[in-house]
């Protein structure tokens, strides 16, 4: 159990398009979810922490308009990269948690922008 | 700031022996503590959970808690090379997880 699926895997597209990434836990309902960044060779980096039917808060430095956050219901959120630029090339992780407060990782989305 | 320390490594064992990974946090208040693996290019896949004083098992792994002196590590008996990994340990600090920066295990067969 505990299974959380990320769609794409991995997606190149070019500078100044917007590109959405899809979480879903597939065997548990996910009152929490939070989206991760991770450069090569760094820890994670969280972007925004969002629960079911409110607001995404995000954290110090992430800009909310560039990354759009919708936590549709109890197994869905998406993180949506708006205007993306070559800076944003990274390993996008969703995490999403259980009541009994484990915390399940996606596999990630590579993204690169040209 | 929370904070959770790890000794970045990278630690080398021999495969067959025992590893121990290390963690400190900072928030004595903290009540749940996570080890992840993350193998290169991937994302963190969680091993253990620990609530509690004391040790917990999970075939290979052992999780241990120390509250008083704020103290989590984490034991891999007969290690392998599959073991190769980085290792990353997690308190909970609210509604989300404080990470540290990760330790990288090594098992040279």
């Amino acid at each position: 159990g505990a299974v959380v699926s990320q769609h794409p895997s991995w997606v190149i597209c070019k500078s100044g398009t917007s590109v959405k990434i899809e979480c879903r836990s597939l065997d548990f309902q996910a009152t929490t979810m939070f989206w991760y960044r991770q450069f090569p060779k760094q820890s994670l980096m969280l972007m925004a922490t969002s629960n079911e039917g409110s607001k995404a808060t995000y954290e110090q430095g992430v800009e909310k308009d560039k990354f759009l956050i919708n936590h549709a219901s109890l197994t869905l959120s998406t993180l949506t990269v708006t205007s993306a630029h070559p800076e944003d090339s990274s390993f996008y992780i969703c995490s999403a948690r259980r009541v009994s407060y484990e915390q399940y990782f996606g596999p990630g989305t590579r993204l690169t922008v040209t | 700031q929370k904070e959770v320390e790890q000794n970045s490594g990278p630690l080398s064992v021999p495969e067959g022996a025992i590893a121990s990974l290390n963690c400190t946090y900072s928030d004595r208040g903290s009540q749940s503590f996570f080890w992840y693996r993350q193998y290169s290019g991937k994302s963190p896949e969680l091993i253990m959970f620990i609530y509690s004083n004391g040790d917990k098992e999970d075939g290979r792994f052992t999780a241990q808690l120390n509250k008083a002196s704020q103290y989590v590590s984490l034991l891999i008996r007969d290690s392998q090379p599959s073991d190769s990994a980085t290792y990353l340990c997690a308190v909970r600090g609210g509604n989300k997880l404080v990470f540290g920066a990760g330790t990288i295990l090594r098992v040279k067969s």
